[in-house]
C-alpha cells in the first residue's frame, strides 16, 4: 500500500480556466475527504464521500466547485472559472469509517 | 459546531530542550482529538490521537499529549526536541456524533528548533 496519492502536485493556471485534481485513496478505505489549506492557516473541510456518495459539502464549496467519486474509488475535484482566491493547497484524505484519516501530499494550485 | 484554538503561532526552542504546544477546543458534544505534523510541501502526518480512555496519549517521534476535559485542552509535549522536529503542527477535533468525521483544524503552530 503506497498511501494516498494526489495528482498533479502543482498546478499553475490563469484566472478563468478550469482545473481538475485527482485523489487516489488507500484501497480499502471507504471514506474520502477534501480539504483546502491557504497560507498560514489550517486545513478547512470542503466535502466528503462514503463510497461513491457525497454526504456532506461545506459552504466553502461554491457552485464553481464539483467533486465526484465514481465507483467509490478515486475522486476528482474540479474548479470551474478559477479565481485568484482559489489559490491554495488542496488536500485529500481517506479513512476506513471513523478511523484516522490519512492525508495525501496535496495539490498546490496557483491562479495567476 | 466545534472549534480549535492554537494559542502560539510560532514556538522557537533550542535542540534538546522540552517543548509544549498548546491547543484548546470548543464543542458542545464529546470529541476526538488529534495532533498532526506537516513538513514543508508535504501532507499531514498523524502524531497521536485521543479517542477515549487514558487521558495521556503517546504518539510517534517521542511526542505525547494530555486530554484535559475540564480545561478543554489537548496540549502536545516533547521532553527533548531535535532539529528534525522543525515543522508545522496542527491540532484537530472531530465529534463522535452523526455520520461525518470531518476534522476541524487549528491555525497551526510553527515549531522552530535551533542549535
Amino acid at each position: 500500500d503506497t498511501g494516498v496519492s494526489q495528482n498533479p502536485r502543482h498546478k499553475i493556471t490563469k484566472r478563468g480556466q478550469n482545473v481538475t485534481f485527482r485523489c487516489d485513496p488507500i484501497s480499502e478505505h471507504n471514506r474520502l475527504y477534501w480539504y483546502r489549506q491557504t497560507l498560514g492557516q489550517g486545513p478547512e473541510f470542503l466535502t466528503y464521500f462514503q463510497n461513491e456518495a457525497q454526504l456532506e459539502k461545506s459552504r466553502l464549496l461554491s457552485d464553481r466547485f464539483s467533486a465526484e467519486r465514481p465507483k467509490g474509488s478515486f475522486s476528482t475535484l474540479e474548479i470551474q472559472r478559477t479565481e485568484q482566491g482559489d489559490s491554495a493547497m488542496y488536500l485529500c484524505a481517506s479513512s476506513f469509517w471513523y478511523n484516522e484519516q490519512f492525508f495525501g501530499p496535496g495539490t498546490r494550485l496557483t491562479v495567476l | 459546531a466545534q472549534s480549535v484554538t492554537q494559542l502560539d503561532s510560532q514556538v522557537p526552542v533550542f535542540e534538546e530542550a522540552p517543548v509544549e504546544l498548546r491547543c484548546n477546543y470548543s464543542s458542545s458534544v464529546s470529541v476526538y482529538l488529534f495532533w498532526y505534523v506537516q513538513y514543508p510541501n508535504q501532507g499531514l502526518q498523524l502524531l497521536l490521537k485521543y479517542l477515549s480512555g487514558s487521558t495521556l496519549v503517546k504518539g510517534i517521534n517521542g511526542f505525547e499529549a494530555e486530554f484535559n476535559k475540564s480545561q478543554t485542552s489537548f496540549h502536545l509535549r516533547k521532553p527533548s526536541v531535535h532539529i528534525s522536529d522543525t515543522a508545522e503542527y496542527f491540532c484537530a477535533v472531530t465529534t463522535n456524533t452523526g455520520t461525518a468525521s470531518k476534522l476541524t483544524f487549528g491555525t497551526g503552530t510553527r515549531l522552530q528548533v535551533t542549535l
